[in-house]
């Protein structure tokens, strides 16, 4: 069974801890993705991963980085987290398209980490 | 940029009657289509895709939906409820920038069904 495993299920933080948010797909797939997700406002893109050592911004990409040192892994960082940071925290695979210009669209989602900033 | 739009965050049926929940998108050009869905306290998976081809798409769990390009529509729908089905849906659409395909996700409709 294909999977898509994030570290914790749920994380209390105070202002200005950094947090690691880790995150390991078993589907050898290319892409991988960590969305923030928010009642209302659906789920919002922070940065993605097309390859090792590679990265991108997403829509919100302020206040967070990531890491992908291994195919397999991909970690969000909050550098100095925030209240408004409070919020479920989503990681997703993805095969690339075989142009190799971009995700299939069909993800693979984690379990989703609930942060709270107190 | 391209968008979603779901309407209703949240709708009502009850068990046994048709599911309808309504995506519109924006695009310039022709998009690929997606509903997930997120059941509670877990990750979202894939219901169905539209991409080329037969404008009617099935997906899992009985569920299906049209593309309709005049309307620019990519609706969900159920002939009979269940009480499985409560859950979160979202409907994305594929955005193509610089180059790299990624999804764009509309704010979620939340189903919920009554005995």
């Amino acid at each position: 069974d294909v999977k898509v495993t994030q570290s914790s299920r749920y994380l209390v933080k105070r202002t200005g801890e950094k947090v690691f948010l880790e995150c390991v797909q078993d589907m050898d797939h290319e892409n991988m993705f960590w969305y923030r997700q928010d009642p209302g406002l659906g789920l919002r893109l922070i940065y993605f991963s097309y390859d090792v050592k590679m990265k991108e911004k997403g829509d919100i990409p302020e206040g967070y980085s990531v890491s992908r040192e291994k195919k397999e892994r991909f970690s969000l960082i909050l550098e100095s987290a925030s209240t408004n940071q409070t919020s479920m925290y989503l990681c997703a695979s993805s095969l690339s398209e075989d142009s190799g210009r971009g995700s299939t669209g069909e993800l693979f989602f984690g379990e989703g980490s609930r942060l709270t900033v107190l | 940029a391209q968008s979603v739009t779901q309407l209703g965050s949240h709708v009502s049926v009850s068990e046994g009657a048709l599911v309808l929940l309504r995506c519109n998108y924006s695009s310039s050009v022709p998009p690929y289509l997606f509903w997930y869905v997120q059941y509670p306290n877990q990750g979202l998976q894939l219901l169905l895709k539209y991409t080329t081809g037969a404008t009617l798409v099935k997906g899992i769990n009985g569920f299906e939906a049209e593309f309709k390009k005049s309307e620019t529509s990519f609706h969900l729908t159920k002939p009979s409820a269940h009480m499985s089905d409560a859950a979160e849906y979202f409907c994305a659409v594929s955005e193509r920038n610089t180059g790299f395909q990624k999804l764009v996700f509309g704010t979620g409709t939340r189903l919920l069904v009554s005995p």
